[in-house]
């Protein structure tokens, strides 16, 4: 049972234009939410996280928005770039014990941006 | 710069080998994980450690065994391993009642089991 989804494998986008990513998930007890990027033959980096108290979260190009009522956050990207072009994953937090966090994955979405 | 570092970066072992995936971060945290990406699979968690005590078994088989003699060092010990462990192994970490940060990862451990 996959607790966070994200449906689309891939997006390409025109450079300069908005980039759009999306996520679902199905378990309430989430209480962050972040996105992470990943470049070939390296690990994740994180990018942004909203907690789920908050509808958005800013930060210079990335913009992240919770809509707790339909489980569903998404990464707005704009104006995208070429150095952008990655798979972006999405994950869920919720707290294990003090200072641990269990993060959930989604499978990813490989983005490329089109000159 | 991550601040978690993997050795090996790629490693080719049989399944009656014994072998062992290191991480080490120098970012001042408390807590690391171990995960593991299966092709076409999510990122899947593991171990976790906080302050060197294992807090989280995620159902793993046995012949997986991590080891974290401090806060900063993580092992993943590996035996008798099958085919389908074949994956790229992740360590991570963050820091201590700071949920709302991220996790940082090191670059992985390609293994593929022969």
């Amino acid at each position: 049972d996959q607790q966070v989804k994200q449906n689309s494998p891939s997006l390409s986008v025109q450079e300069g234009r908005i980039s759009i990513l999306n996520c679902d998930y199905t378990n309430s007890m989430f209480d962050y939410f972040l996105w992470y990027k990943k470049y070939p033959a390296e690990g994740p980096t994180f990018l942004i996280s909203i907690s789920s108290i908050k509808d958005k979260n800013e930060d210079g190009r990335f913009t992240v928005f919770l809509n707790k009522s339909a489980k569903h956050l998404s990464l707005h990207i704009v104006p995208s770039q070429p150095g952008d072009s990655a798979v972006y994953f999405c994950a869920a937090s919720y707290p294990i014990i003090q200072g641990a966090q269990k993060l959930v994955f989604g499978q990813g979405t490989r983005l490329t941006i089109n000159p | 710069e991550t601040g978690v570092t993997q050795t090996p970066r790629h490693l080719v072992m049989g399944m009656t080998n014994k072998k062992s995936l290191k991480c080490e971060q120098h970012l001042g945290h408390n807590a690391m994980y171990w995960y593991k990406q299966s092709a076409k699979k999510p990122l899947e968690l593991m171990f976790v450690y906080n302050f060197k005590e294992q807090t989280e078994n995620n159902s793993v088989p046995s012949r997986f065994s991590p080891e974290c003699p401090n806060s900063s060092h993580l092992f993943l010990h590996l035996h008798t391993l099958q085919p389908e462990d074949s994956a790229l192994y992740l360590c991570a970490s963050s820091q201590d009642g700071t949920r709302r940060l991220a996790q940082y990862f090191g670059p992985g451990t390609r293994l593929t089991v022969t």
